[in-house]
């Protein structure tokens, strides 16, 4: 099955810097890969995603890319504020029809913390 | 509104007590799944469930069982529950029948201590 796994566990950063968060995943079928924040005793929330025919994808302050080559992908937040600081998790899985379908896969977390 | 809810929110049990962890989404998704989350290991797929009366194994299925009898309802069911079950557990929904390659919705989280 899949494989996804999630660097650094934990990130700090200061206020007004950049963070990235980095995943690589194993199954060359994943096509789907959200990233969910989870802040301190809440549920987890997409904040962005990217489908495997997009390299690119930004959401103001997020942004996330793909390389399907290496089969990696990133979360980056630029201009950093306290309210970022929370657990990241980023995921992959596949939407064709397939023995997996409806499988996600979830990296371990990266708790990110920036200080003011 | 639409939203996922689970009951209870917390529960403290005894090894071997047989318990049920309800969730309910109201926005009439296909695909609902259950997830477990521990400190270190983020989050695992327990069960899902791609439309009524269809329901599959995700990563750690053992000791649980879910069913889906209605397309709202997908409820975990842990009939002796054990020590290593004790987790926050999460239901999510989402509306499509291309499995999880949609948004997933999350509910609230069920706190579950087992002594």
């Amino acid at each position: 099955g899949e494989n996804v796994e999630q660097h650094p566990s934990t990130l700090s950063v200061q206020e007004g810097d950049s963070a990235v968060i980095k995943c690589t995943y194993s199954d060359s079928a994943s096509n789907y890969f959200p990233w969910y924040k989870q802040e301190l005793g809440k549920r987890p929330q997409l904040i962005i995603d990217i489908r495997s025919n997009v390299g690119e994808k930004k959401d103001q302050r997020i942004a996330v890319t793909l390389n399907k080559t290496a089969k990696h992908f990133s979360l980056h937040i630029t201009e950093t504020q306290p309210e970022d600081s929370a657990v990241y998790f980023c995921a992959a899985t596949t939407d064709d029809r397939g023995s997996t379908l409806g499988r996600l896969y979830f990296g371990r977390g990266t708790q990110l913390t920036v200080w003011p | 509104e639409a939203q996922v809810t689970q009951n209870p929110r917390y529960l403290i049990t005894v090894t071997g007590k047989k318990l049920t962890v309800t969730c309910s989404q109201n926005m009439n998704h296909e695909y609902m799944s259950w997830y477990r989350q521990d400190p270190g290991l983020g989050l695992r797929q327990i069960y899902y469930s791609m439309n009524v009366e269809v329901t599959d194994k995700g990563d750690v299925p053992e000791g649980y069982k879910v069913s889906r009898k209605e397309k709202r309802n997908f409820p975990l069911i842990l009939e002796s529950p054990s020590p290593n079950q004790t987790s926050l557990y999460f239901c999510a929904s989402s509306p499509h029948l291309a499995g999880a390659g949609k948004t997933q919705y999350f509910g609230p989280g069920t706190r579950l201590l087992v002594l």
